[in-house]
């Protein structure tokens, strides 16, 4: 079946620090790529996507390419600010369930 | 307004109570989905709401109910829960459920302990 795999965590960088978190993914189709944040107490915001192969979705500093070739849409920030502190999935969309599949998640963690 | 609004925020409940959980949006949306999320795990899907009808279960036991009286509202009602029952619920909505995959919004949440 459709599943997502990212990176454990938690990630500890330093302000200002370049931010990456693997996702790789297993799906039949084509399906649309997302990237979901949860900030302490809150719900999830989704915070870019792609929905198909080579798009690059961007948001807030964030950015993901969808690559077929090697079934990943890895997160990358240039510079990361402790507000950047949160939760990150990684998600698809199933085209066979019509259903959202979250990765577990991968902590953050910004310090100045 | 692009809100989902839960309440209550916090419930603390025994096993032997009935509680409900609250959910509202007024984006037009005629999805909604009850999602449950343990801590430091995805969220889990649990029903969906399809123009007011129940399009998905995803065999949840019994002592949820969920119930969605008009567009704008979902409802889910809770009885005889268990400890392993505490989780933060999260509730959703999408312009549709063909929508689902672009446009969902998630409320913040209630987070629930049973004792």
């Amino acid at each position: 079946g459709d599943s997502v795999t990212q990176m454990e965590g938690p990630v500890t960088l330093s302000e200002e620090a370049f931010l990456t978190i693997n996702c790789t993914y297993t799906a039949t189709g084509y399906p649309s790529l997302f990237w979901y944040v949860q900030y302490p107490g809150e719900g999830l915001q989704l915070l870019l996507k792609a929905t198909k192969a080579d798009d690059k979705g961007s948001n807030k500093g964030f950015e993901a390419t969808y690559r077929k070739e090697t079934t990943s849409f890895h997160l990358e920030k240039g510079s990361v600010q402790v507000s950047d502190s949160a939760v990150y999935f990684c998600a698809l969309g199933s085209s066979n369930t019509g259903k959202l599949i979250f990765g577990q998640g991968t902590t953050l963690q910004v310090k100045p | 307004d692009t809100e989902v609004t839960q309440t209550p925020k916090h419930l603390v409940m025994g096993m032997t109570n009935k509680k409900s959980l609250k959910c509202e949006q007024h984006m037009g949306h005629r999805a909604m989905y009850w999602y449950k999320q343990k801590a430091k795990k995805p969220p889990e899907l649990m029903f969906v709401y399809s123009y007011e009808k129940l399009s998905i279960n995803e065999s949840v036991p019994s002592r949820f109910s969920p119930e969605c009286p008009n567009s704008s509202l979902l409802n889910l009602h809770l009885h005889a829960l268990q400890p392993e029952d505490s989780a933060l619920y999260l509730c959703a909505s999408s312009p549709s459920h063909r929508d689902v995959f672009e446009k969902l919004f998630f409320g913040s949440g209630t987070q629930l302990s049973v004792l």
